[in-house]
C-alpha cells in the first residue's frame, strides 16, 4: 500500500531533550516536506526536500533540522525542543515538487514539550 | 501565492450535494486551485485541482469561474464520512509549498 509513515505518532518529552521524528514513504517520491499545525494558524511548512541531499527552509524552520540521505526517508530533528514546539506535525511527499502533483500526507505526530 | 477566502463552516444533509465555495480574487495566470480535506487531525487528503477548466474525479467536481476569481468544490452525494475541514489552496505552477488557511468545516448530518 502506497503510504507515508511517521514515528512516533505521539510523544511527550521535556525541554532540551533531543528528539527525532521519522518519516518514510514507499512511493519513490522525490519531494518531501514537514509541516506543523497549530490551532488558528493552519499548516505551516518547516522544511522541504526536492531530492536526496537537497533541503531548504520553509516558513518556520527555526529550531528544526532535517536530512535527506535516502530518497524514502526525511527525518525531522529537534536538537533542543522547547514548549513552543508543541504541535501536530505532518510529513508529506509528492512525485515532484510542482503544482501538478498531489501531496500525500502522513498520519501526523502529536508532540508535547514540557 | 494568492490568498483564499472560505466560509468557516457549512452543513449538508446526508445524500445531498455539498457545494463549498472559495474566493481567490487575486489569483494569477500560473496559479492552480487545489482542494484538500482534513478529517479530525488526520493528515490532509488531496481531493482535486484545476487551472481553468472544470475538473471531475471519483471524489468530487471542481467548478472554476471563467474569470478564475472563485471556485466551487462539489461533493455530489455527501456521506457522514465527508465531515471534515476542506481547504482551498491557490498555488503557483513551480511552487511546492501548500499554504493552508482556515478552511471550511463541513458537517454532514443524517
Amino acid at each position: 500500500e502506497a503510504q507515508v509513515t511517521q514515528n512516533p505518532r505521539y510523544l511527550i518529552t521535556v525541554t532540551g531533550k533531543k528528539l527525532t521524528v521519522t518519516c518514510s514513504q514507499n512511493m519513490n517520491h522525490e519531494y518531501m516536506s514537514w509541516y506543523r499545525q497549530d490551532p488558528g494558524l493552519g499548516l505551516r511548512q518547516i522544511y522541504y526536500s526536492m531530492n536526496v541531499e537537497v533541503t531548504d527552509k520553509g516558513d518556520v524552520p527555526e529550531g528544526y533540522k532535517v536530512s535527506r540521505k535516502e530518497k524514502r526517508n526525511f527525518p525531522l530533528i529537534l536538537e533542543s525542543p522547547s514548549p513552543n514546539q508543541t504541535s501536530l506535525y505532518f510529513c508529506a511527499s509528492s512525485y515532484r515538487g510542482s503544482s501538478y502533483n498531489e501531496q500525500f500526507f502522513g498520519p501526523g505526530t502529536r508532540l508535547t514539550v514540557l | 501565492d494568492a490568498k483564499t477566502t472560505q466560509p468557516p463552516s457549512m452543513d449538508c444533509a446526508e445524500g445531498r450535494a455539498a457545494n463549498l465555495p472559495c474566493n481567490h480574487s487575486t489569483i494569477s495566470g500560473n496559479e492552480y486551485v487545489y482542494w484538500y480535506r482534513q478529517i479530525h487531525s488526520q493528515g490532509p487528503q488531496y481531493i482535486i485541482h484545476g487551472l481553468k477548466n472544470n475538473e471531475t474525479n471519483e471524489m468530487a467536481s471542481l467548478i472554476i469561474t471563467e474569470d478564475r476569481k472563485s471556485s466551487t468544490l462539489i461533493l455530489p452525494h455527501a456521506t457522514l464520512r465527508d465531515t471534515a475541514v476542506y481547504y482551498c489552496i491557490v498555488r503557483v505552477a513551480a511552487g511546492n509549498m501548500l499554504t493552508f488557511g482556515g478552511g471550511t468545516r463541513l458537517m454532514v448530518k443524517p
